[in-house]
């Protein structure tokens, strides 16, 4: 079946660190991939998206790249702040599917001042 | 443009008691999900809507789990009797035509 994988956190940061978070993915078809945040005592909000391969999504400093050939959408910025400390889901949407999203197990980043 | 409102925040209740989750979507919007987040793991869909009709409800544990879209806009999801594993954050969600998902806050509910 359809599946997200990421790296377990937490991933805990210097402020100013360069951050990487690995996703992969399992899928029939052509998904949409998202890169959601979840901060403390919030709901999800929406941080990128890319609908096809090779294409980038990039939002806040933060970039990822739809790569087919590794199914893979990993999250990366340059340069991390104290207010980046998050829950990051990586999730799948497959064209056929009401909108339904596939999500990863969500990775929890703490960077320090 | 007002967000999806949920209430609800957070509920603690006994097992084998009920509980109701209400959602109001984004106004306009047709789709309407509800996703059961248990602690350390991702969203998993219970049910989507669109509009009243009900288009995926094959992870919803029917034998205690309903919910209602009445009239295409607000959404109630109620758990009877609820059992210790439904200690989870359940998040609705809303989409329009084209658009993605937004979602609420949550409801936490613990089950003691």
């Amino acid at each position: 079946g359809d599946s997200v994988t990421q790296m377990e956190g937490p991933v805990t940061l210097s402020e100013e660190a360069f951050l990487t978070i690995n996703c992969t993915y399992t899928a029939t078809g052509y998904p949409s991939l998202f890169w959601y945040v979840q901060y403390p005592g919030e709901g999800l909000q929406l941080l990128l998206k890319a609908t096809k391969a090779d294409d980038k999504g990039s939002n806040k400093g933060f970039e990822a790249t739809y790569r087919k050939e590794t199914t893979s959408f990993h999250l990366e910025k340059g340069s991390v702040q104290v207010s980046d400390s998050a829950v990051y889901f990586c999730a799948l949407r497959l064209t056929d599917s009401w909108g339904k999203l596939q999500f990863g197990a969500g990775t929890q980043v703490v960077v320090t001042p | 443009e007002a967000g999806v409102a949920q209430s609800p925040r957070y509920k603690i209740i006994e097992k084998r008691q009920s509980v109701a989750f209400w959602c109001n979507p984004i106004s306009g919007h047709a789709t309407l999900y509800w996703y059961q987040q248990i602690l350390g793991q991702g969203p998993k869909l219970l049910i989507q809507f669109q509009n009243n009709g009900v288009v995926d409800d094959s992870q919803l544990p029917k034998d205690r789990f309903s919910a209602e879209r009445l009239k295409g806009v607000d959404s109630t999801l109620k758990i009877q009797p609820a059992k210790l594993e439904d200690s989870a954050v359940y998040l609705c969600a809303s989409s329009g035509q084209g658009s993605e998902a937004f979602f609420g806050q949550g409801t936490r509910l613990t089950v003691v």
